[in-house]
């Protein structure tokens, strides 16, 4: 059964900490790895990768994919309170179908 | 605004019930998905549609069904409600059948009584 774990499912961290989101998946016909982020409402698409070992980055975020150990780490250096937020991984296959994981809860406090 | 519309934004119903759920997809985009988002089961597939023809299928109930007409809105048909039916139901939509980036919907939350 295709799986995707997000770890950890928690996080409380200060402002300008530097924190690492784990996302690992078991998937037949893999296509592409997709990070969301989750505030109040609808989740907006922050990162897709499909190559291992090429970073994404945007701001003071970046995303890393391993294909061969078949995971993915979603970086946030100095974060900000605006960074709390649900981190959602998710995990496309090549016949379209999409799996999520349960998200990671960050919360970034003063 | 991602420009994906949803309607109702709420709906309150009895169990035993059934309800429509409506999508419009951002102007220009063919494929709309469909998601559960539940508090024990996060984020779930539903299904799939490209430019009106279904494309690919998650975890969607028998009891469950959705269609994508040729303006290309798409509406999620729930019937006979049960309780665990209670989540918010998002639409997204993306330009292309292959693409990955989608644009989610504001959602419309789903409670049923």
């Amino acid at each position: 059964e295709d799986k995707v774990v997000q770890s950890p499912l928690s996080l409380v961290v200060h402002e300008g900490d530097t924190v690492t989101l784990n996302c690992s998946y078991e998937v037949t016909n893999f296509r592409s790895l997709l990070w969301y982020k989750q505030e109040k409402k609808a989740p907006t698409f922050l990162f897709m990768l499909t190559s291992s070992g090429i970073e994404k980055k945007s701001g003071r975020l970046s995303s890393i994919l391993d294909k061969k150990e078949l995971f993915s780490i979603l970086n946030i250096t100095a974060t900000q309170t605006g960074d709390s937020a649900i981190y959602l991984c998710a995990v496309k296959t090549s016949y379209d179908k999409v799996i999520f994981g349960p998200g990671t809860s960050l919360s970034v406090i003063p | 605004d991602s420009g994906v519309t949803q309607t109702p934004k709420h709906l309150i119903t009895a169990t035993g019930q059934r309800v429509t759920l409506r999508c419009s997809p951002r102007s220009g985009d063919l494929s709309v998905y469909w998601y559960q988002q539940s508090l024990d089961q996060g984020l779930q597939f539903l299904i799939q549609y490209y430019n009106g023809e279904e494309r690919a299928k998650g975890n969607i109930l028998e009891r469950f069904s959705a269609q994508q007409f040729p303006d290309l809105h798409s509406e999620l048909n729930l019937s006979s409600l049960e309780l665990g039916d209670s989540a918010l139901y998002f639409c997204a939509s993306s330009v292309a059948l292959a693409s990955n980036e989608q644009f989610f919907g504001p959602g419309t939350r789903l409670t049923v009584l």
